[in-house]
């Protein structure tokens, strides 16, 4: 693809649902990454994969938060019963490779939780 | 834990000035830093990268510099433009993670 996406670009929840956000980064990128920007604050790293695996998983602010990549391109970040604090804009970048590559955002997803 | 703190948080100049944005960091064993701009709604765009082993970048008007060993970044935006308004962040890499600092408001006035 041209560009990294992501769906969807928006996601309102009730406190206590589940939900899935997705990431389709460039075509050939290895690795991927997720971040989060709260309302006024700086982005915050969540986890980064190289291919299907995440070498370090202590950025998830939580248990409730899980992170998977299949096949070596889509990602998926599931949020288990969400809470208000979970309130942000989720972003997803991919790049060539690890470390020494540019990474490419997405336009990322929205989530409020009522 | 990184710390990444830039310096000012927001800055206003006219059009055409010449400006210098100041990124700082607590750990100097990074893989690389990179300078990124966000306009309002919008993602982020990745403007210049620096290996560790790299002093300088160059882009057009933009020229990033780094010195790992005292833990600093600058961007110099060269005869600024209105279409230069926007959140510039500076971000490092180490230890497969990534930080990001709060970042620079720039509004460039006509």
């Amino acid at each position: 693809g041209a560009g990294v996406s992501q769906s969807p670009s928006n996601k309102v929840t009730e406190k206590g649902k589940d939900v899935e956000l997705r990431c389709d980064p460039i075509s050939g990128h290895t690795a991927l990454y997720w971040y989060r920007q709260s309302l006024g604050q700086g982005l915050e790293f969540l986890i980064y994969f190289q291919g299907n695996s995440a070498p370090d998983k202590s950025g998830l602010p939580s248990d409730r938060f899980s992170a998977e990549r299949t096949g070596g391109s889509v990602s998926t970040l599931t949020i288990q019963r969400t809470q208000q604090e979970d309130s942000a804009v989720y972003l997803c970048a991919s790049s060539l490779g690890p470390y020494t590559d540019t990474q490419y955002f997405g336009p990322g997803t929205r989530l409020t939780v009522l | 834990k990184q710390e990444v703190t830039q310096i000012p948080a927001a800055l206003s100049v006219p059009e055409g000035e010449n400006l210098v944005l100041n990124c700082s960091f607590t750990d100097s064993a990074i893989y690389n830093l990179q300078w990124f701009r966000q306009d309002p709604g919008k993602g982020l765009t990745s403007l210049l990268l620096i290996q560790s082993s790299q002093r300088e970048q160059t882009s057009g008007r933009l020229n990033a510099s780094l010195d790992k060993s005292s833990g600093r970044s600058t961007l110099y935006i060269a005869a600024s433009q209105p279409g230069d308004s926007a959140t510039y962040l500076c971000a490092v890499s180490n230890f497969n993670k990534f930080y990001f600092g709060s970042g620079t408001k720039l509004n460039v006035k006509p």
